[in-house]
């Protein structure tokens, strides 16, 4: 079955560490994304790729990286610079005009 | 870039009741509308979708409906039941049509 897979669930981080969340997809979907979320705060957009080796800044970057090397994955790295970075992340994937947005199951980060 | 405002926050209601939940948007260029439902613990996952040539799009129990001119979109449950409980979110293509953004989300609760 085709579906889009995050690892691991559960993450700890200690402070000062940067830490890479996996994000996999065998939908064969051009777009991939990042998304925050937090209690009433909604979804938000963390960065996002339409197409291998280009990705854009969504509206809340700092403190992130990712990389996009390969059509079906697009792992996010959560530096030491991020600092609030308690989370449950979301990474979803879609064709290019938006449709069939499908999301992960999620990994929820937490800094001890 | 675009803005995606949820109503309500909250929203409880009886087994057998309707449910309403409405956004609004700011970009009158957006043209995609889905809706997501988020259990516990888990991604979202897309409930019904509209898209910006329709007014109204009904499957089961759910309908959508689009008014372009007001800038605004409801989703409506009829007949509920307990799990239906769950976070629902609205969320517009953003202006460059290349994410979705999200409302902060409502949290219904179906008592019976």
């Amino acid at each position: 079955d085709g579906g889009i897979t995050q690892s691991p669930k559960y993450l700890f981080r200690k402070e000062g560490q940067n830490v890479t969340l996996s994000c996999e997809q065998n939908l064969n979907h051009d777009a991939m994304y990042w998304y925050r979320q937090d209690p009433g705060q909604g979804l938000r957009l963390i960065y996002y790729s339409q197409i291998v080796n280009d990705f854009q800044k969504g509206d809340i970057a700092e403190g992130y990286s990712v990389s996009r090397e390969k059509k079906e994955s697009f792992p996010l790295t959560v530096t030491s610079a991020q600092k609030n970075p308690t989370a449950f992340y979301l990474c979803a994937s879609s064709t290019r005009q938006l449709y069939g947005y499908t999301f992960g199951s999620g990994t929820r980060l937490t800094v001890v | 870039g675009e803005n995606v405002e949820q109503h309500p926050s909250t929203l409880s209601v009886q087994e057998g009741d309707s449910a309403v939940i409405k956004c609004t948007y700011s970009d009158s260029a957006s043209n995609y509308f889905p809706w997501y439902k988020q259990e516990l613990g888990k991604g979202p996952q897309l409930i019904i979708d509209i898209r910006s040539n329709v007014g109204e799009k009904k499957d089961q129990r759910i309908a959508v409906t689009l008014n372009k001119t007001a800038k605004h979109f409801s989703l409506h449950i009829t007949e509920t039941q307990p799990e239906d409980s769950a976070v629902y979110f609205c969320a517009a293509s953003s202006q460059a049509g290349t994410a979705l953004i999200f409302g902060k989300g409502t949290t219904l609760s179906v008592s019976s």
